[in-house]
């Protein structure tokens, strides 16, 4: 199975100022024939199921705010929330598409300071 | 407007059996694959299970394998998952979820529905 590790485990981040998320997968999900990344990120607001926010690495799903950024290639990835909002408290996850079983980090926890 | 509502969870006995149900509207569900993805209490995500399309392809994590049964039927626009022997650690919210097109995730997700397993 390929292992989604995220760090940090929780972060606090001022209002308006930038939250860094890492995943690293335990194998490449970068699926050469196609030069795609299987991997996406979403987030889970309490008493909420998740929400897609981007996928294949780095392309945001419709309605999401430009704040939220995807990036990185193969084992290292990085959602990065430019000018934290209040409503932006939420659990964050990756998740790899690339091969079954889909693996989900297990989760960082984004806080205002 | 999109919907995916989930049904069937309650209290149940280890050992038990549950069927849980995913009623799907405002797509064409005959053209998406579908998971089904549990939360444990306080819990992280963990993906349980997917059908496509057309029943071709089904997959199940190693922990449900042999006591989960996952089924679609397109003309009624729903989603199954019969849950068999069930053990304590199966305690969890259950949420359907739609697979996107080229299988990039899962694009939109249901309320989920709570299944306890205790005695």
């Amino acid at each position: 199975d390929i292992v989604m590790t995220q760090s940090p485990d929780s972060l606090a981040v001022s209002l308006g100022e930038r939250a860094t998320i890492n995943c690293k997968s335990s194998q490449s999900v970068l699926y050469s024939s196609n030069n795609n990344n299987y991997l996406a990120w979403y987030q889970q607001k309490p008493g909420q199921p998740p929400k897609l926010l981007i996928y294949w690495a780095s392309t945001r799903e419709s309605g999401v705010p430009d704040r939220f950024s995807g990036s990185g290639s193969g084992t290292d990835f990085t959602l990065t929330i430019s000018g934290l909002q209040a409503e932006d408290v939420a659990v964050y996850y990756c998740q790899q598409y690339f091969d079954t079983p889909w693996t989900f980090g297990h989760g960082t926890k984004v806080e205002i300071k | 407007e999109l919907q995916l509502v989930e049904s069937g969870g309650g209290l149940v006995k280890p050992g038990g059996s549950l069927r849980l149900s995913c009623a799907a509207s405002g797509f064409t569900f005959n053209s998406y694959s579908m998971n089904w993805v549990r939360q444990a209490p306080g819990k992280g995500l963990e993906w349980v299970s997917s059908i496509s399309s057309g029943n071709s392809y089904i997959y199940y994590a190693d922990s449900v394998k042999g006591r989960f049964t996952i089924s679609r039927d397109n003309a009624k626009n729903s989603l199954y998952l019969q849950m068999n022997s069930l053990r304590a650690e199966d305690t969890a919210v259950y949420y359907c979820a739609r697979v996107q097109i080229a299988a990039a995730g899962n694009d939109h997700w249901g309320r989920g529905t709570l299944v306890t397993v205790s005695s």
